[in-house]
């Protein structure tokens, strides 16, 4: 069954610093999307970035970016020179390809990041 | 170009009434998704709708929960004799076409439902 794990409840680091928040998932299928979201406390849910299955480079944006391991099942997200404003809580989906081509996600229970000063 | 709007942000109710929700999908969206987060979890697909279509609502419980799409207004999910268990953030998303791709979800900013 489709599955996406994330394992940390919560991170901390410092402002400046880099931080990688952990993902895994379980599909049989051979075509997906990986999607990571930010939820800050205000509550709206913010696409960050996408990595596709048969994509061969990890996907980037601005400081963001995917480390895409996938005989591992693994989809990392990396920040780069955190600021106070990446504090908030971070969700990692997936769609599977034969979800009949529509945006049925599912999602991992998240990681709560805080950035310090 | 607005993005996805939905209201009311809040509403309580008490158990035994009915909770409409409402969203707007963005201009030029003809595809709306209905998601919902209980407290400290990830978000659920509930339904998927295109207009005037129920798609996949799979993820809808079986009793008391429907969801339409009119071909004019907004989308609306209707959840009757409410429970505390509803009690949860409910966000619809809408994209432009079906999933392929890059193609991502856009979230409106959620309502939240307290059921007392």
């Amino acid at each position: 069954a489709q599955k996406i794990t994330q394992t940390q409840p919560g991170m901390f680091v410092q402002e400046k610093e880099a931080v990688t928040l952990d993902c895994t998932y379980d599909t049989s299928d051979q075509s997906y999307g990986l999607f990571w979201y930010k939820q800050p406390s205000s509550g709206e849910m913010i696409f960050l970035i996408y990595q596709g299955s048969y994509d061969e480079q990890n996907a980037t944006e601005g400081r963001y970016s995917l480390n895409f391991q996938k005989a591992r099942k693994s989809a990392n997200l990396v920040i780069s020179a955190s600021q106070l404003g990446d504090s908030a809580m971070y969700f990692c989906a997936m769609r599977e390809g034969f979800s009949g081509g529509y945006n049925k996600l599912i999602f991992g229970a998240g990681t709560r990041l805080a950035v310090h000063p | 170009n607005a993005g996805v709007m939905q209201n009311p942000r809040h509403l309580v109710r008490r158990r035994g009434q009915e909770a409409r929700l409402r969203c707007s999908p963005m201009k030029g969206h003809s595809h709306v998704y209905w998601y919902r987060q209980l407290p400290e979890e990830g978000l659920k697909f509930m339904v998927y709708l295109q207009k005037e279509n129920i798609i996949d609502e799979s993820g809808m419980p079986k009793e008391r929960f429907s969801a339409e799409f009119p071909k004019e207004g907004p989308s609306i999910l209707r959840i009757q004799q409410v429970v505390r268990g509803d009690s949860a953030a409910y966000f619809c998303a809408s994209s432009e076409i079906g999933g392929a791709g890059a193609n991502v979800l856009t979230f409106g900013a959620g309502s939240r439902l307290t059921v007392l």
